[in-house]
Formats: C-alpha cells, structure tokens, sequence
C-alpha cells in the first residue's frame, strides 16, 4: 500500500524550532519529487515547499524562505522539514505529498499540527 | 506569482444537482490546472490533473475542462459523500506551486 506518515509536530516557542518528518512507502520514494503542504487553522491549503527526487533543488514559498529547509534521506525512505524561527502564522496542520509526473500530489500524509505559542 | 481566484467561495446544493466551481488563474497556465477534495478533518484528495483528467478512483460525475485562465470542476449529479472542500492548484510555476483559497460545498 502506498502510503506517507508525518510525525514530529507538536508545541512549540515564537522564535524556536521543529523537525518534521514523513515516512514513505510502497512506492519507489527516490523516484518522485516531494512536497510539504500546510493549512492553518479554518484555513485553506499553501504550498510550503518542495524537493527534487536526489535533493539537489529545493525550493520555498517567500514567507518560508530562510527559516525552513526540506531535505530527504532516500536510503531511509524519508522526507523531513526542519523549521526554525516558527511565529505563531506558522500554527497549522502539516501534509507530506508525493508529485507526480503530471505534477500534481497523488499521495498524501494524514498530517501532522504545528502549534506555536507561548 | 501566479495566483488562484476560486468562486464561489461556498456553495449551497441538494443531493442530485449539478454543481459548478470555478477557478481563474491570474496569467495562461495552459492546462496546468489540478482540483482536490478535502473532507472535513481529512487530507486532501486528488480528483482531477491536467484539467481534465480524471485520477483512478474518481467518480465518473466529476469532470474539469478549461485552459488559459479559466477553469471548471463540474458535478453532474451531487452525491452525499461529495459535501466538502474543493481547491484549485496550479502547476504552470512547478516546482512552485498555487492553490485556489477554496470552495466549501455545504448541503442546502
């Protein structure tokens, strides 16, 4: 069964950090781009951001740029997105997805929330 | 950036009738147009790419056409289960990406 698992959310301080993570599988996990999708609390879906197959490009919506980095492990199946300097506009649910060829996101987490607060 | 005008943003309809949701993109994306389910507490769920394809799995009574700017997420035949949250995405910038701020398709 194809299938991704997030964990690591949790609490966390303004001005601190987290590391996400999204365990794949039943499909061959280097073979596809990935991505991180969040939604805020009563909120829509944002594109947070994305990395190709071998992890040699990234890239960033603008409110993330600087603070979050993706990365993936290929050898462990996994996706991971360490966020630093989280402000409270970063409290939401956190998706894993997988790209297709079509570009769109086939597969999905179930989520993991990110609350940030004092 | 490309952004994403869904409308309506909430839509009223009874089991059985044909439902309409539009998405306008703020330049051409060809046909770079993908729509998603969400029900409430769940992840999202691919429905259709490419505008108009439709993902396996999906009911046949969902369909999406248009290309440009334009586009349509149709409903021939509203079903109980399809009372959601539907967004447009656009994939035009990939590997950057736009939703749409969502459609929540609520039972009259």
């Amino acid at each position: 069964e194809v299938q991704l698992v997030e964990s690591g959310g949790g609490l966390a301080q303004p001005g601190g950090s987290l590391r996400l993570s999204c365990a794949a599988s039943g499909f061959r996990f280097n073979g596809y781009w990935m991505t991180w999708v969040r939604q805020a609390p009563g909120k829509g879906l944002e594109w947070v951001a994305h990395i190709k197959r071998d992890g040699s490009e990234e890239y960033y919506v603008d409110s993330v740029k600087g603070r979050f980095a993706i990365s993936r492990d290929n050898a462990k199946n996994s996706l991971y997105l360490q966020m630093n300097s989280l402000t409270a506009e970063d409290t939401a649910i956190y998706y894993c997805a997988r790209s297709d060829w079509s570009h769109a996101f086939d597969v999905w987490g179930q989520g993991t929330m990110v609350t940030v607060s004092s | 950036d490309i952004q994403m005008t869904q409308s309506p943003s909430s839509l009223s309809a009874s089991v059985g009738e044909r439902v309409t949701i539009t998405c306008r993109a703020s330049q051409s994306i060809s046909t770079y147009l993908n729509w998603y389910q969400q029900k409430s507490g769940r992840a999202p769920k691919l429905l259709i790419y490419a505008a108009s394809t439709l993902q396996t799995g999906v009911p046949s009574r969902f369909s999406g056409s248009g290309s440009g700017t334009d586009f349509t997420l149709t409903i021939s035949s509203l079903q109980p289960e399809d009372f959601a949250t539907y967004y447009c995405q656009q994939s035009y910038s990939n590997p950057v990406y736009t939703f749409g701020q969502g459609t929540k398709l609520e039972n009259k």
